[in-house]
């Protein structure tokens, strides 16, 4: 059981560039979220999906975009990329409900230059 | 909007000391709290998930209490080993779609 998989583990951006970060989960979790960390600011969420076709904004969406076509899938898009975009991106999926916990992925690191 | 503070942001002990760590957030009106831990450059791995109904979970040598009222959670770690040094995280849940809110994390790092 692979749980959550975020590719890719690392990225060098230069300023402007596009990038898709992908995440998928293999756990048939409705609930699914991208979270940015950077240092010692704790996780701040980006975007998050409560199912397959529905997406909603986070604390920091600005400057991104997801999309959520299937259960499994929920990409995390950047249009230009800016130096303000620089950080560790988590993805993570819950099971429907509050009753359960979170399972992060590996996390992707990502640097713009 | 709910914020959830964790003091110190480093800490640093013997090992076999027990230890408690500490978290607070602002708004009562949570679904549950979670504990995380974060290795350096790696993701975030579940320690403890406590409903709002619930006082406490144990797992091993941890154990995290929650005060809903009071905004309070802790999380006690039993005779600490070198291999405990990590980042904890406290992160609580707010609303139906189970978004979390996360503290800053508190550094710890257990001395041989």
């Amino acid at each position: 059981n692979a749980g959550v998989t975020q590719t890719p583990k690392f990225r060098i951006l230069k300023i402007g560039q596009s990038m898709t970060l992908q995440c998928t989960q293999d756990m048939n979790h409705n609930y699914m979220y991208w979270y940015r960390q950077d240092p010692g600011m704790g996780l701040k969420l980006i975007y998050y999906s409560v199912g397959a076709g529905i997406t909603d904004k986070g604390e920091v969406p600005n400057g991104y975009n997801v999309s959520r076509s299937t259960t499994e899938d929920f990409p995390l898009r950047l249009e230009l990329a800016a130096p303000s975009q620089t950080s560790v991106y988590f993805c993570a999926s819950s099971s429907q409900g509050t009753n359960y916990g979170y399972t992060f992925g590996s996390g992707t690191r990502l640097t713009v230059v | 909007k709910q914020e959830v503070t964790q003091i110190p942001a480093a800490l640093s002990v013997p090992e076999g000391e027990n230890l408690v760590l500490n978290c607070s957030f602002t708004d009562s009106a949570i679904y549950n709290l979670q504990w995380f831990r974060q290795d350096p450059g790696k993701g975030l791995t579940s320690l403890l998930l406590i409903q709002s109904s619930q006082r406490e979970q144990t797992s091993g040598r941890l154990n995290a209490s929650l005060d809903k009222s009071s905004g309070r959670s802790t999380l006690y770690i039993a005779a600490s080993q070198p291999g405990d040094s990590a980042t904890y995280l406290c992160a609580v849940t707010t609303g139906a779609n189970s978004k979390l809110t996360f503290g800053k994390g508190i550094t710890l790092s257990v001395r041989p």
